[in-house]
């Protein structure tokens, strides 16, 4: 059960849009449509915006939208706001009622 | 809104057990379809899920941790627990709980921080 791979940062100015992967395997990403993603701020807890790949929790702005294909999926930040500048984990079910994380990505805002 | 608390020592000696409460407010920690999970960062690390509980009693762990995680829960409390045996530096982490439905972790408490040193 390793961590899926993101790459470890991604920038972009005010109003460009970024992309983010999450890498993974058959018994992960590819496997289950159970992808979501978390923006976590220094020192605090992570918070949900993506669920079941594309599915927005209610509140999270619509600048953001998830997609996946084969064990790849992406998160994508439209729109960059100073507020988006966080670190972005996604996770995915791994089957038998487990999770893995991805490692991680630094979003900075320029 | 639905509200999770960490509570536990803070510092933990090399060899002993770690050990959390997660207080669960503003709903039910019976409800059917649900579960309640741990999840840990190490300093400047990324998230590393531990593993979670049914209401029922019913547990599942990481396959790496299983031999030193057990997690717990009292619903008359409305707590659930979190003990890790036979800690070293490498367990030094924030300590999350979080609420699970079968998709995903959708509300997480604030975090505590242990650390593992003598």
């Amino acid at each position: 059960q390793s961590a899926l791979t993101q790459p470890p940062s991604a920038s972009g100015s005010p109003g460009q849009s970024v992309t983010i992967s999450c890498t993974g395997t058959s018994s992960d990403v590819g496997g289950y449509n159970y992808v979501s993603w978390y923006q976590q701020h220094p020192g605090k807890a992570p918070k949900l915006m993506i669920y079941e790949v594309s599915k927005r929790p209610s509140g999270v702005p619509d600048r953001l939208s998830g997609s996946k294909s084969g064990n790849t999926a992406s998160l994508t930040v439209s729109g960059l706001q100073a507020e988006d500048e966080a670190d972005y984990y996604c996770s995915s079910y791994a089957g038998s009622n487990n999770y893995v994380f991805g490692t991680g990505t630094k979003v900075t805002v320029l | 809104q639905l509200q999770l608390q960490e509570s536990g020592p803070g510092l933990v000696k090399p060899s002993e057990t770690l050990s959390l409460t997660c207080t669960v407010s503003g709903g039910s920690i019976s409800s059917s379809s649900y579960f309640w999970g741990w999840i840990r960062q190490p300093p400047e690390k990324g998230l590393e899920w531990i593993g979670s509980i049914y209401h029922s009693g019913t547990t599942y762990y990481k396959p790496s941790l299983k031999s030193r995680v057990t997690i717990s829960v009292d619903t008359s409390k409305s707590q659930f627990s979190l003990k890790l045996g036979s800690v070293t530096a490498a367990d030094t982490a924030v300590y999350y709980c979080a609420h699970l439905t079968a998709v995903t972790i959708d509300y997480w408490g604030q975090g505590t921080l242990v650390t593992v040193s003598s």
